[in-house]
């Protein structure tokens, strides 16, 4: 049981490249997310799914796409890096019902935009 | 709009001092509270998850309370360990939305032999 996954662990984008985060979970999860944390901020929400097909924006969606056609995979894309983007990624998984919905975190990617 | 305020920033400790860390909200709508800790280039581990009907939980060393109505949560530590030196995060789920966890920055740990 790996748990929730990303890759890459590190990225440096030129300003203007495209490239997508990939985020994994294997414990059967609905509710997947994406996060960024910056210095002095707490994580902000960027995009989040509550099962395969379905996904709606957070907090900060702007310059991020994603889609979720499996449960287990829902990958972050940036269509044209700014260097306003340069943060620490993380992806979180959790049950969609029942009594708890403690969210598990992955390792995080930290993305560098130039 | 919920806040989520984490205060004090930073927190250093001799070893063996019980860890009191503090957390507030603006908004009592909420349908839980979960504390994080974060180790440095790491993903967040969830240590706590309070329901919003519960005043109390502890897991070990650890207890966090919380009391709605004031919008406060605390996290203590008892006998801290150079090992508990860490970021501890707290987050707030809103009543109306599943999973959507608004974060406080974070209180910075250091616990010293």
């Amino acid at each position: 049981n790996a748990g929730v996954t990303q890759t890459p662990k590190f990225q440096v984008l030129k300003t203007g490249q495209s490239m997508t985060l990939q985020c994994a979970q294997d414990m059967n999860h609905e509710y997947m997310s994406w996060y960024r944390q910056d210095p002095g901020m707490g994580l902000r929400l960027i995009h989040y799914s509550v099962g395969a097909g379905i996904t709606d924006q957070g907090e900060v969606p702007n310059g991020y796409n994603v889609s979720r056609s499996t449960t287990e995979d829902f990958p972050l894309r940036l269509l044209s890096a700014a260097p306003s983007q340069t943060s620490v990624y993380f992806c979180a998984s959790s049950y969609a019902s029942g009594s708890t919905d403690t969210q598990y975190f992955g390792p995080g990617t930290r993305l560098t935009v130039l | 709009k919920q806040e989520v305020t984490q205060i004090p920033a930073a927190l250093s400790v001799p070893e063996g001092e019980n860890l009191v860390l503090n957390c507030s909200f603006t908004d009592s709508a909420i349908y839980n509270l979960q504390w994080f800790r974060q180790d440095p280039g790491k993903g967040l581990t969830s240590l706590l998850l309070i329901q919003s009907s519960q005043r109390e939980q502890t897991s070990g060393r650890l207890n966090a309370s919380l009391d709605k109505s004031s919008g406060r949560s605390t996290l203590y530590i008892a006998a801290s360990q150079p090992g508990d030196s860490a970021t501890y995060l707290c987050a707030v789920r809103p009543t109306d939305s599943w999973g959507k966890l608004q974060f406080g920055a974070g209180t910075q740990v250091v616990v010293t032999p």
